[in-house]
């Protein structure tokens, strides 16, 4: 088990680029999570799939956000047109799905995106 | 409005000591609540989840109160090492395994 994986770690891009960034689970979980994070703040949710469905989004996520898990296995989340309100860190977590109670989430180390 | 509040201020605490973290929140009726630790530049990582029908959860020299009355938890590390310093942060799951809702952390600081 070698945790939850992100790639790229940093990136700096221009105002009006696209990024993407990859999320590669713990290889066992179903549940794969979104979140972002500026400084001196808590984990903000933008989406989460089950397997390959996205069952949730965040009215917070706008247009220019999209997040796939084609084959229930790694996930990408792009950034279209980005802005400078876009710099913070992504966190990607992973669970496995109980049949009842909560379960831990596990996060991976983050990508951090600064927009210039 | 919906908030969860955990305190901004950073608590530094002597070594030995016990630390105590609050999380309020209003307007939530969560089913679960979780505490995380957040080490600088690093994603948050589980430490303990308590139910809704709990009203304490321990694990090692943690301990962790849930009062659904108050809409309150409490976070206790007890005999507290330079090594606990970290952010923590509580998280509301309101059904089970779906997203958590985050309080923005506080920051413990044990100095030996």
């Amino acid at each position: 088990d070698t945790g939850v994986s992100q790639n790229p770690r940093h990136k700096i891009t221009k105002r009006g680029q696209n990024v993407t960034f990859r999320c590669d689970p713990i290889s066992e979980h179903n549940r794969l999570y979104w979140y972002r994070q500026t400084l001196g703040q808590g984990p903000e949710f933008l989406t989460y799939f089950q397997n390959e469905a996205q069952l949730e989004k965040s009215r917070l996520l706008s247009d220019r956000f999209s997040a796939e898990r084609p084959k229930g296995s790694f996930s990408t989340l792009e950034i279209q047109r980005t802005e400078q309100g876009d710099s913070a860190m992504y966190l990607c977590a992973s669970s496995p799905s109980g049949t009842s109670g909560a379960l831990a989430q596990y996060f991976g180390p983050g990508t951090r995106l600064l927009v210039l | 409005s919906q908030k969860i509040e955990q305190n901004s201020e950073a608590l530094n605490i002597q070594e030995g000591k016990t630390a105590t973290l609050t999380c309020n929140y209003t307007n939530y009726s969560p089913a679960y609540l979780q505490w995380y630790r957040q080490d600088p530049g690093r994603g948050p990582v589980f430490l303990l989840l308590i139910r809704e029908n709990e009203k304490e959860k321990r694990k090692e020299r943690l301990k962790v109160t849930f009062d659904t009355t108050l809409k309150q938890s409490l976070f206790h590390i007890t005999a507290s090492q330079p090594a606990d310093s970290a952010t923590y942060l509580c998280a509301l799951d309101m059904s089970a395994g779906n997203k958590l809702t985050f309080g923005g952390g506080t920051r413990v600081l044990v100095k030996p």
